[in-house]
């Protein structure tokens, strides 16, 4: 059973689309965290969250906790944003999600 | 300049023998964490050191795998008798837990 389900696995977006990857998670939680992975295999956090929303350049994370889903949308993509997105939940340990991988073509 | 380093960034080990990875250097941080990502699968949490003990870890850090922070900087994660299946990319990061969390480049242990 995964406790930490992301949607979409793969996305492909146009340069310039908006883009929404979405989190559910099923226990409960004192933060949820975002992260980014490069082709290399390096992680990168880009937000910790433990209510509301959060908002870093052209990226926007928001938390539901009622709901327990957070949602991570990148306004404007280009491709440099194609990466693996992984959101991680801070449970009696760290659980993490599968990841989405996002290309987005020029 | 990066928040953790981590040597080697490849490994390649026969089965059986130890292998010792590295974060390097740190230091004035409390909490520092091991994760492994198995090719193609998703980051798994192993274990987490705090204030040089082990205050959580997960089913998957069993009696091979041991952690330390011998000389108050380096954090080392040890493997005593490695297996085919521990091949994977291990990273080091400090915080994480309900702070911002800080990852290594990551070392890719290949097990042969």
């Amino acid at each position: 059973k995964n406790e930490v389900e992301q949607s979409p696995q793969n996305l492909t977006a146009q340069e310039g689309e908006f883009i929404t990857i979405n989190c559910s998670y099923s226990v409960g939680i004192s933060a949820l965290h975002w992260l980014q992975q490069h082709p290399g295999g390096g992680i990168v956090s880009l937000f910790m969250l433990s209510s509301g929303k959060k908002k870093h350049g052209r990226l926007i994370a928001t938390i539901n906790i009622q709901e327990k889903h957070s949602s991570l949308h990148i306004t404007a993509s280009h491709p440099r944003d194609s990466a693996v997105y992984i959101c991680a939940v801070r449970s009696n340990d760290m659980r993490f999600g599968a990841g989405t991988r996002l290309t987005v073509k020029p | 300049e990066p928040e953790v380093t981590q040597t080697p960034s490849h490994q390649v080990t026969q089965m059986g023998q130890e292998v010792i990875l590295r974060c390097v250097p740190i230091s004035n941080h409390l909490y520092f964490y091991w994760y492994r990502q198995i090719l193609g699968q998703k980051v798994e949490f192993l274990v987490s050191f705090y204030n040089n003990e082990i205050s959580e870890k997960s089913e998957i850090f069993d009696d091979q795998f041991s952690v330390e922070r011998p000389d108050g900087s380096n954090f080392t994660l040890k493997i005593r008798s490695t297996k085919l299946e521990d091949s994977a990319m291990y990273f080091c990061a400090r915080g994480g837990m309900n702070t911002e969390a800080f990852f290594g480049q990551g070392t890719r242990l290949t097990v042969v």
